[in-house]
């Protein structure tokens, strides 16, 4: 199973929106609405900001928001703030009780 | 509160075993699947399997089976990640994760990470 594609860097200024895409296949992405980003601030564990392609989990601003077209997954991050600086890594289920996740985004909060 | 504990760090020489672990608290342990991640040195994130603590069922990521092993033992609320012979790329940091709030194939509570460290 491959790995799901990602931009390896993005970057915005405070105050804009960014999205980091996430390109599977008819397989992964495209077959499953359970689509996952996560993000981790350098040297910390990933935490999960937004599940079934666009839920986000309690405590996690509305900010974020998730989409999905075809066999590609998007996280837009709207009014990027200098705390949004991080590493952000989608998953998606593959099936078979099997999961893989993105090469990961480096974002940059100019 | 949830919280999964790993084991601290290890430096281990070629050819060592290795078993590192993740002890689960403040949920119904044998209810939900862990799973391990790995994240090499500056790289992404790997899944790597799930175990269910009920009965010990095991599911592998095609790129780890026969690489390691996952196992748990439910009366002390741990899993373990075991190597019987380890190599230099699998110095990398090793996270437990689970599903507790979302369905088992998201992780919404992880480990602070096991560190790795094989050298000669």
């Amino acid at each position: 199973q491959s790995a799901l594609t990602q931009p390896r860097s993005v970057s915005g200024s405070p105050g804009q929106s960014v999205t980091i895409s996430c390109t599977g296949t008819s397989s992964d992405v495209g077959a499953y609405h359970y689509v996952s980003w996560y993000q981790q601030h350098s040297g910390k564990a990933p935490k999960l900001f937004i599940y079934d392609v666009n839920r986000r989990p309690s405590g996690v601003p509305d900010r974020f928001s998730g989409s999905k077209s075809g066999n590609t997954a998007s996280l837009t991050i709207s009014g990027l703030q200098a705390e949004d600086e991080a590493d952000y890594y989608c998953s998606s289920y593959v099936g078979s009780f099997t999961l893989v996740f993105g090469g990961g985004t480096k974002l940059t909060v100019l | 509160e949830v919280q999964l504990v790993q084991s601290g760090a290890e430096v281990k020489k070629p050819g060592e075993s290795l078993n590192i672990s993740c002890q689960g608290s403040g949920y119904s342990f044998t209810s939900y699947w862990i799973g391990w991640v790995r994240q090499m040195p500056g790289k992404g994130l790997e899944w790597m399997g799930l175990i269910y603590p009920a009965d010990s069922d095991t599911k592998y990521s095609p790129s780890f089976q026969g690489q390691v092993t996952i196992s748990a033992d439910k009366s002390v609320r741990t899993a373990y990640l075991q190597w019987s012979s380890l190599k230099a790329s699998d110095t990398a940091i090793y996270y437990c994760a689970s599903g507790i709030i979302t369905p088992w194939y998201y992780f919404d509570s992880w480990g602070q990470g096991t560190q790795v460290t094989v050298s000669s």
